[in-house]
């Protein structure tokens, strides 16, 4: 049984440099989504594809930031830039398009900005 | 800014005893409302969740309070175990097709069960 899994678990970065993670969503599930968590926060809304059309971005998504879902299948997000800002765990998540609406996380990337 | 307000924000609570958490949101069409469970190092996994057309929902040891005219809504958790000590978060949405997707998250709530 595989659920959603994200890569790299763990990334630091120097402050202006770029970095991608990686999720690869449960392989029925249509929707992926891209949320961002910081400490003592709840997750916060960022995009949301449908195979691999991108429906929708949140305003926090600056200019900086770049989701893509070429095939339908894993998506990536791109963080061009860093700021320590951008610190934060990085969730995926999927669902079918048709299901009870429930969302299936990954474990997260943790970026750390220096 | 849709929001959703939860509250408390950290909780100690005795085995065995009940675990309340409470959340109120703004936007009136908000349809869906999930409780999400988050432990250390793993991301958040459905809980429990209800629509607005019932007023209680119960799973298990776990049940959800919806105040439709209030805009709020509860977790209770009855008869709290050590396994429980999680960080808990409700959450709303609105799709007009039916599922849910964009989801809003409280600001979290840290359980911790004692013994």
């Amino acid at each position: 049984d595989t659920g959603v899994s994200q890569d790299p678990r763990h990334k630091i970065t120097k402050r202006g440099q770029n970095v991608t993670f990686r999720c690869d969503p449960i392989s029925e599930h249509n929707r992926l989504y891209w949320y961002r968590q910081t400490l003592g926060q709840g997750p916060e809304f960022l995009t949301y594809f449908q195979n691999e059309a991108q429906l929708e971005k949140s305003r926090l998504l600056s200019d900086r930031f770049s989701a893509e879902r070429p095939k339908g299948s894993f998506s990536t997000l791109e963080i061009q830039r860093t700021e320590q800002g951008d610190s934060a765990m990085y969730l995926c998540a999927s669902s079918p398009t048709w299901g009870t609406g429930e969302l299936f996380f990954g474990e997260g990337s943790r970026l750390t900005v220096l | 800014q849709q929001q959703v307000k939860q509250s408390p924000q950290s909780l100690i609570v005795q085995k065995g005893g009940i675990s309340i958490i409470n959340c109120a949101y703004e936007n009136t069409a908000f349809d869906y409302f999930p409780w999400y469970q988050q432990f250390p190092g793993k991301g958040p996994a459905l809980l429990i969740a209800i629509r607005p057309d019932v007023s209680e929902k119960k799973e298990g040891r776990f049940t959800i309070s919806f105040n439709k005219s209030a805009k709020q809504f509860s977790l209770h958790i009855m008869d709290s175990q050590p396994g429980d000590s999680a960080t808990y978060f409700c959450a709303a949405s609105q799709d007009p097709t039916g599922t849910a997707s964009k989801l809003t998250f409280g600001t979290g709530t840290r359980l911790q069960v004692t013994l």
